[in-house]
């Protein structure tokens, strides 16, 4: 069954906490992404990554952390510096970044919540 | 449930009818546009693409219509189905640079049975 996987569905944390996202795909794809999207808005991108061991940060990265140590995983580490994680949090990944038209599909995502 | 539908503009159509959603896009230089179906508590899910040199691409019951003069896109639905009740929104994507999508905020479309 290929597909994007995310874990865990719902997660909530106390403040001061850090907290990681796992994303999992097995599509092969060379790009992965996280996107946070909030009530009212469109979604907006948080890291990027092209290849392995190499990411790039989006338009909203301050208090969020990635790693993308094998292709098919690219967790995201929300930490306490970020001051309004309470979010719909989705991965996503596309077969390449550079790529003329390359679609991105995404996972079921996580819900994270700040107590 | 979640929660990212509130404040949307909502779009309540009788099962069977045929739907259209907008989609007003900023780019003119965008190249690439994407349809996602999202329902409550899950992921968008891709359902159409068009590319900009092209004006009308049809689907599985689904048609997009890209209007570059006025930058307008819009989803047709036909004979609308209570599984089609989800939160629909577009994706431009700016010619040079494919991960920089830009999203919509989306419209929800309720099924009236």
């Amino acid at each position: 069954d290929g597909g994007i996987t995310q874990s865990p569905k719902y997660l909530f944390r106390k403040e001061g906490q850090n907290v990681t996202l796992s994303c999992e795909q097995n599509l092969n794809h060379d790009a992965m992404y996280w996107y946070r999207q909030d009530p009212g808005q469109g979604l907006r991108l948080i890291y990027y990554s092209q290849i392995v061991n190499d990411f790039q940060k989006g338009d909203i990265a301050e208090g969020y952390s990635v790693s993308r140590e094998k292709k098919e995983s690219f967790p995201l580490t929300v930490t306490s510096a970020q001051k309004n994680p309470t979010a719909f949090y989705l991965c996503a990944s596309s077969i390449s970044s550079g790529g003329a038209l390359d679609t991105q599909y995404f996972g079921p995502g996580t819900r994270l919540t700040v107590l | 449930g979640e929660s990212v539908g509130l404040h949307l503009p909502t779009l309540s159509v009788q099962e069977g009818d045929n739907s259209i959603i907008n989609c007003a896009y900023s780019n003119s230089a965008s190249d690439y546009f994407i349809w996602y179906k999202q329902e409550s508590g899950k992921g968008p899910q891709f359902i159409i693409d068009i590319r900009s040199n092209m004006d009308k691409r049809q689907g599985q019951r689904v048609t997009v219509l890209l209007n570059k003069t006025v930058k307008h896109l819009s989803l047709q639905i036909a004979a609308t189905q209570p599984g089609d009740s989800a939160v629909y929104f577009c994706a431009e994507i700016p010619s040079g640079g494919t991960y920089k999508y830009i999203f919509g905020t989306g419209t929800r479309l309720k099924v009236l049975a």
